[in-house]
């Protein structure tokens, strides 16, 4: 079943907010391959934490994930306006039951 | 500069077929595995299925397990979606994806496919 994302969070300019990801020790919990993407409307995901903690290249530093057994946590400091999106966590599930993705965030930047 | 254009989507009755494709290019693609999500109007992130470098292993969601089957042709660069018996539930934007390790690094920018009669 689906990982377990707070359906909104918010958080004023400059502030800091943190949204959660809930699975299981069939997924989260065996595996540091929990990954997060941001997704603007009508517009394509993009990757913007891969291997719990990992930021690709371009993706500014004010994000930031961890993990604490069953749950992965997203943190995005120093909130922007163009923050405001929605967000999803990923997390490997081994090859049988290969990869599922959390509900989704809708991140409201007041 | 890594490209992933899908196609074939469209309007298809419930119990029909449509096979999507992804042409891509930018990268190596027979030394990458692949894979497919969907994202229903309105809706959240769903994995569909994934496939290794050669083909020789796959993967699919339990929503369309024995229903869609993932293929490639590393001749041509191109990933395939095979979508049979076809569902409303089915109706929904459909991405490819490249997969780096165990996360997806580049999107396509989707193809719809709408199940309706």
């Amino acid at each position: 079943s689906a990982l377990a994302q707070p359906p909104s969070a918010s958080g004023s300019p400059g502030q800091s907010v943190t949204i959660s990801c809930i699975g299981s020790s069939s997924d989260v919990g065996s595996y540091n391959h929990v990954s997060w993407y941001q997704q603007h409307p009508g517009k394509a995901p993009k990757l913007i934490i891969y291997e719990v903690n990992k930021r690709p290249s371009g993706v500014p530093n004010r994000f930031s994930g961890s993990k604490s057994d069953n749950t992965a946590s997203l943190t995005v400091s120093g909130l922007q306006v163009e923050d405001e999106a929605d967000y999803y966590c990923f997390s490997y599930g081994g090859s049988n039951n290969w990869g599922v993705f959390g509900g989704g965030t809708k991140l409201t930047v007041l | 500069e890594v490209q992933l254009l899908e196609s074939g989507g469209g309007l298809v009755q419930p119990g029909g077929s449509l096979r999507l494709s992804c042409a891509a290019s930018g990268f190596t693609f027979s030394s990458s595995a692949m894979a497919w999500v969907r994202q229903a109007p309105g809706k959240g992130l769903e994995w569909v299925s994934s496939i290794s470098d050669s083909g020789s292993s796959t993967y699919y969601g339990d929503s369309v397990k024995g229903r869609f089957t993932i293929s490639r042709d590393n001749s041509k660069n191109t990933l395939y979606l095979q979508m049979n018996s076809l569902r409303a539930e089915d109706t929904a934007v459909y991405y490819c994806t490249h997969i780096a390790s165990r996360h997806f690094d580049y999107w396509g920018q989707g193809t719809l496919v709408t199940v309706s009669s």
